[in-house]
């Protein structure tokens, strides 16, 4: 697509549901990263892909947070037992390759996400 | 392991003035380094990115930022403030080899710009 698509844009749910988060990438693009970013702060690392391969997961805060792609292209990240403290906006970005290779991420809108 | 320090979480200028956000960073290897800028209820969009070429950047916007390795900074300036620069911007950086994944973005700076 021309850009990076998220849904829902906006996501209540009440605390202890399960919640299933869709990043759609750039067509193109190889990598795809997943962020968590809180009032206020700048976007935190929770993981990401390199086609359907999953190399770093390191920034996911609990076992209850898992992520997939499957088939190399669209990714969802899914919440278990969702907790008050997961309240957030949680961001997807792709990019041609790693960021270490200097590639520029594009990222898409945001899932804001509220857990009562 | 790297870490980005932004100063001010807020800064506001008149409009026509320099605008400085100011950007340091800790990491053990040559890093690259980014300034992303987010508009109300939009995604991060990359303004540059410093990836070992020339230390003075140029972005889009007339926006610009200058590696210095001596003071391990990355500030960014524009010249002269326009309404639209109203923003949050952010800035991040990643190892620079190849096979680097996690990059790591300071808690930005809102800029305000008074008319």
């Amino acid at each position: 697509g021309a850009g990076v698509s998220q849904s829902p844009r906006y996501k209540v749910t009440k605390r202890g549901q399960d919640v299933t988060l869709r990043c759609d990438p750039i067509s193109s693009h190889a990598t795809l990263y997943w962020y968590q970013q809180a009032l206020g702060q700048g976007p935190e690392f929770l993981t990401y892909f390199n086609y359907e391969a999953q190399p770093d997961k390191s920034g996911l805060p609990s076992d209850r947070f898992s992520a997939e792609r499957p088939e190399g292209s669209i990714s969802t990240l899914t919440i278990q037992r969702t907790e008050q403290r997961d309240s957030a906006m949680y961001r997807c970005a792709s990019s041609l390759a790693p960021a270490g290779a200097g590639e520029t991420q594009y990222f898409g809108p945001g899932t804001r996400l509220l857990v009562l | 392991a790297q870490s980005v320090t932004q100063l001010g979480s807020h800064v506001s200028v008149s409009e026509g003035a320099l605008v400085l956000l100011r950007c340091n960073y800790s990491s053990s290897v040559p890093p690259y380094l980014f300034w992303y800028v987010q508009y109300p209820n939009q995604g991060l969009q990359l303004l540059l990115k410093y990836t070992s070429a020339a230390t003075l950047v140029k972005g889009i916007n007339g926006f610009e930022a200058e590696f210095k390795k001596s003071e391990t900074s990355f500030h960014l300036t524009k010249p002269s403030a326009h309404m639209s620069d109203a923003a949050e911007y952010f800035c991040a950086v990643i190892s620079g080899y190849s096979s680097a994944s996690k990059i790591i973005f300071g808690s930005g700076t809102r800029l305000s710009i008074r008319p």
